[in-house]
């Protein structure tokens, strides 16, 4: 079946530490996006990938980083410049190609990072 | 700069009635999409519905319809025949053809459906 994954569910973290989030699709999309959601709160786009070995901050970048070396892979780095890292993490991706209004954006199931 | 607008932090609505969702939408582009998600207590993001600026009709996906209103800037969400498995968190997303190919996201509306 196509889908996003994400990997941990669960994330447990001690302060100062980086930790990796990881994101796979097989739905053959060209784009991918990390977002982060805070209890009771919307989503806020952290980074962006419109194609392999491309990728464009978001709008809370700062203390994250991201790689793209694979259309199927969009690993999401929390580092300890991350002030406040506890939270959803969700990771997306959609077709690049087409109208762009008209292009739906689908969603992993998230992974929860909790920092110790 | 553009925006989505959910009002209603919580909702609640009697099981197989009609409920409506409300979001406005702010922006300067001619060309847009509009899209509604569903976000259960699990945390995965559920696409229901999709309208397009430039569509005629309203969209409809099973018992989800999109009450579009261009010159209002407003994409309401109607859920007919509420079921106790539409409790959830919805929702409204926008993007629009400026090239950054960026999904802007309303706070959401959290719906409580009673049995």
């Amino acid at each position: 079946d196509g889908g996003i994954t994400q990997s941990p569910k669960y994330l447990f973290r001690k302060e100062g530490q980086n930790v990796t989030l990881s994101c796979e699709q097989n739905l053959n999309h060209d784009a991918m996006y990390w977002y982060r959601q805070d209890p009771g709160q919307g989503l806020r786009l952290i980074y962006y990938s419109q194609i392999v070995n491309d990728f464009q901050k978001g709008d809370i970048a700062e203390g994250y980083s991201v790689s793209r070396e694979k259309k199927e892979s969009f690993p999401l780095t929390v580092t300890s410049a991350q002030k406040n890292p506890t939270a959803f993490y969700l990771c997306a991706s959609s077709p690049y190609r087409g109208r762009a209004s008209t292009i739906t954006q689908y969603f992993g199931p998230g992974t929860r990072l909790t920092v110790l | 700069a553009q925006k989505i607008t959910q009002t209603q932090p919580g909702m609640f609505v009697q099981e197989k009635e009609a409920v409506t969702l409300d979001c406005t939408y702010d922006t300067s582009d001619p060309s847009y999409g509009l899209f509604w998600y569903k976000q259960p207590s699990s945390g995965e993001m559920i696409f229901l519905i999709y309208q397009g600026s430039y569509d005629q009709q309203n969209a409809t996906e099973g018992r989800y319809s999109l009450n579009f209103q261009k010159a209002r800037k407003s994409a309401n969400l109607v859920i007919s025949a509420s079921q106790l498995g539409d409790s959830a968190m919805y929702f409204c997303a926008m993007r629009a053809t400026s090239g950054t190919y960026k999904y802007i996201f309303g706070t959401g509306t959290r719906l409580k459906v009673l049995a």
